[in-house]
């Protein structure tokens, strides 16, 4: 399909882990998002792309969370050091341009992420 | 900070019943608004949105008007069918500051529709 795509699905992680998770967006997509929804919560801004450069990464919960997208189009959301709290959906989203007044944000299925 | 209230779920409703969703913001600037819906095992999608005050966005038999007064979002539908049954996800972007590109969801409503 032509949507935004996420791998792995599922992750189980032990704690203290490395992960990589990765997200392909729409082709041509100029903007790229990573949220974190924890269970029972809405998704929180982590970090937003334009092409290859990361324009804003506020979101980050702290310095285990890194992202890039090297080449402007994947992008790999990585969680080094995983603890407990990491535990969450990691959703990715693509976007034509970035604001989104005049364009939509187009949502991948999303990570989930377990540490144990 | 900008945030997002949703009412608390779950709502169960029968077929063909009317369905309101409540959603209030609170916004430094001028927001967009936004409702996104989850069908399940599935990604995010918008389901309407509103730019400015009095805008009323509509999609699949759903509508919500921009209460700029009121601050409020509220989502309904007149005749809700079991394939609506989802969870249902307010949202805003904030256009002042430069942080057009960034939701603020509420925390979701989960809706069941039995027949």
């Amino acid at each position: 399909g032509a949507g935004v795509s996420q791998s792995p699905r599922y992750k189980v992680a032990k704690r203290g882990q490395d992960v990589a998770l990765r997200c392909d967006p729409i082709s041509g997509h100029v903007s790229l998002f990573w949220y974190q929804q924890a269970l029972g919560q809405g998704p929180e801004f982590l970090t937003y792309f334009q092409n290859e450069a990361q324009l804003d990464k506020s979101g980050l919960p702290s310095d285990r969370f890194f992202a890039e997208r090297p080449e402007g189009s994947v992008s790999t959301l990585k969680i080094q050091r995983t603890q407990q709290e990491d535990s969450a959906v990691y959703l990715c989203a693509s976007s034509l341009l970035g604001h989104l007044m005049n364009t939509e944000a187009f949502f991948g299925q999303g990570t989930r992420l377990t540490v144990v | 900070g900008d945030s997002v209230t949703q009412m608390e779920g779950p709502v169960t409703l029968s077929e063909e019943a009317f369905l309101t969703i409540n959603c209030t913001y609170t916004a430094t600037g001028y927001p967009s608004l936004f409702w996104y819906v989850q069908y399940p095992g599935e990604g995010l999608q918008l389901l309407l949105k509103a730019t400015k005050a009095d805008d009323k966005g509509s999609n699949k038999g759903f509508e919500a008007t921009y209460r700029k007064e009121t601050t409020s979002f509220h989502l309904e539908k007149g005749s809700v069918q079991v394939s609506d049954s989802a969870v249902y996800f307010c949202a805003l972007s904030d256009i002042s500051g430069g942080s057009n590109y960034k939701l603020t969801f509420g925390k979701g409503t989960l809706l069941t529709v039995n027949p």
